[in-house]
C-alpha cells in the first residue's frame, strides 16, 4: 500500500493567517492526490482532487499544489469556519489510502 | 443533489456479523460511479473498504479482503456492507460515499459522503 504522510499533524494558526500543510507520499502518485476536510461529528467533504482541482462549491481561498511525491494544501486567510482537521488521499493504486491528518486550531 | 444515508446496527458482538446499508437519493445508483464504504476509528484514522458498480462488479481492501462482501440493490437504489467474524478493532464510524467519476476500472477518490454511522463491537 502507498503510505501518505502528512504534517504538521495539527497548528495553531490566527484568523487571516496563510496556512500550508503538506502531504508526502511513499512513491510517486503524479496528480493523484485529494484533500478532505472534516469537523468534530462530520462527514470528510471533499475540497481538492487531481491535487489542484477544486471541487465545486469550495471557496477559492483552497488551493493545492504538488506532483509526484509532495503535495501542499493552502488556505491564503483562516476563517473560523475553516478550523477542522484537513486528511490528504491518493487514488493512484489500490487501495486508496489516506493521510493521517492535520488538525488546524485556533491560536 | 445527490445524497447517501447509511443505516444498520450500533452494536454487534465479537464473532458476529456487521450489516449496514447506504441508501442513495437524488440519482441513480445505476449511474456511472462507483460506491464505496468508509471507516473511520482512533487506531487507524480513515481506510477504504471497498467499493461496488451496478454491473455487480467489486473492488476490496486486501487488508479486509477475507471478511467483505458488498452488494448493490440497483431496484432499491442501495447498497450494502457485510463484515464477518468482527472484533473490537473493526469498532468506527462506517461511512457510505460516492467515488469520483474516473476510467472505468481506475481508482478514485470520494466526492460526496453519507453523515456515517458509528459501530461498537462489544459483548
Amino acid at each position: 500500500d502507498i503510505q501518505m504522510t502528512q504534517s504538521p499533524s495539527s497548528l495553531s494558526a490566527s484568523v487571516g493567517d496563510r496556512v500550508t500543510i503538506t502531504c508526502r507520499a511513499s512513491q510517486g502518485i503524479s496528480t493523484y492526490l485529494a484533500w478532505f476536510q472534516q469537523k468534530p461529528g462530520k462527514a470528510p467533504k471533499s475540497l481538492i482532487y487531481a491535487a489542484s482541482s477544486l471541487q465545486s462549491g469550495v471557496p477559492s481561498k483552497f488551493s493545492g499544489s504538488g506532483s509526484g511525491t509532495d503535495f501542499s494544501l493552502t488556505i491564503s486567510s483562516l476563517q473560523p469556519e475553516d478550523f477542522a482537521t484537513y486528511y490528504c488521499q491518493q487514488y493512484h493504486s489500490y487501495p486508496p489510502t489516506f493521510g493521517g491528518g492535520t488538525k488546524v486550531e485556533i491560536k | 443533489q445527490v445524497q447517501l444515508q447509511e443505516s444498520g446496527p450500533g452494536l454487534v458482538k465479537p464473532s458476529e456479523t456487521l450489516s449496514l446499508t447506504c441508501v442513495v437519493s437524488g440519482g441513480s445508483i445505476s449511474s456511472s460511479n462507483w460506491w464505496s464504504w468508509v471507516r473511520q476509528s482512533p487506531g487507524k484514522g480513515l481506510e477504504w473498504i471497498g467499493e461496488v458498480y451496478h454491473s455487480g462488479s467489486t473492488n476490496y481492501n486486501p487488508s479486509l479482503e477475507s471478511r467483505v462482501t458488498i452488494l448493490i440493490d440497483n431496484s432499491n437504489n442501495q447498497f450494502s456492507l457485510i463484515l464477518s467474524s468482527v472484533t473490537a478493532a473493526d469498532t468506527a464510524v462506517y461511512f457510505c460515499t460516492r467515488d469520483r467519476l474516473t476510467i472505468f476500472g481506475a481508482v478514485s477518490s470520494f466526492d460526496i459522503w453519507g453523515h456515517g454511522t458509528m459501530v461498537t463491537v462489544s459483548s
